[in-house]
């Protein structure tokens, strides 16, 4: 079983606050780290999907970079607003991985106060 | 387009009941998939199709089956539901074999098993 682990479980800030999440996973076998925003009572839409080591992402206000030696990736958001409040979801596919799933972490939910 | 679709959004049964969760996707992808929600774990994957004809377990498979009959459609039928069944169900598709692309994710269907 891969482990993809998220930090933290959950996370206020103020309006206008910059903020940053990490996504933890295994770095052998290392294939795609993706990036979710789930809001309440929706689906979840996809924000990235990282496939290199050292890869950056960016759209608008949030953006993503990859670590895959260490295995992490760093999710940021600037200048948060209430609309970024949302539960963020990073999931792991490894080569190794049987059944070819996407394995998801638990999520790190943003609550973002005016 | 609109995208994955999910009937029912709601759904109660009671104990030993079957029933399908079904899923509709417009946009011609081939790979298909089922997750399950449940508080303070991540998306888990009950059952996988690369494409029409072909599907396997993920991570949670007992006690769902699924078919392909047609790319647009991914039908999940609980066959005796139970209370550890209750759960929120999304189901997703993608372009890709190999998850370098997003997935797209239905609605969610909300089962309640009494």
């Amino acid at each position: 079983i891969l482990n993809v682990e998220q930090s933290p479980q959950s996370l206020h800030v103020q309006e206008g606050d910059s903020t940053n999440f990490t996504c933890s996973f295994p770095s052998s076998n290392f294939y795609a780290l993706h990036w979710y925003r789930w809001e309440t009572a929706k689906s979840p839409e996809a924000l990235f999907v990282m496939t290199l080591n050292g890869d950056e992402k960016k759209k608008g206000r949030i953006s993503a970079t990859l670590n895959t030696k260490e295995g992490y990736s760093y999710l940021y958001i600037k200048g948060s607003q209430p609309e970024d409040s949302a539960t963020y979801l990073c999931a792991f596919y490894s080569a190794k991985t049987s059944g070819s799933r996407l394995t998801f972490g638990e999520g790190t939910q943003l609550t973002v106060n005016p | 387009n609109a995208g994955v679709t999910q009937t029912p959004k709601f759904q109660v049964l009671k104990t030993g009941q079957s029933m399908t969760l079904q899923c509709a996707q417009d946009m011609n992808h081939e790979y298909m998939s089922w997750y399950r929600q449940d508080p303070g774990m991540g998306l888990r994957l009950i059952h996988y199709s690369v494409g029409a004809g072909i599907t396997d377990q993920g991570e949670v498979p007992n006690g769902y089956n699924v078919s392909r009959s047609t790319t647009e459609d991914f039908p999940l039928r609980l066959l005796s539901a139970a209370p550890s069944q209750t759960s929120v169900y999304f189901c997703a598709s993608s372009t890709q074999w190999g998850h370098t692309d997003t997935q797209y994710f239905g609605p969610g269907t909300r089962l309640t098993v009494l």
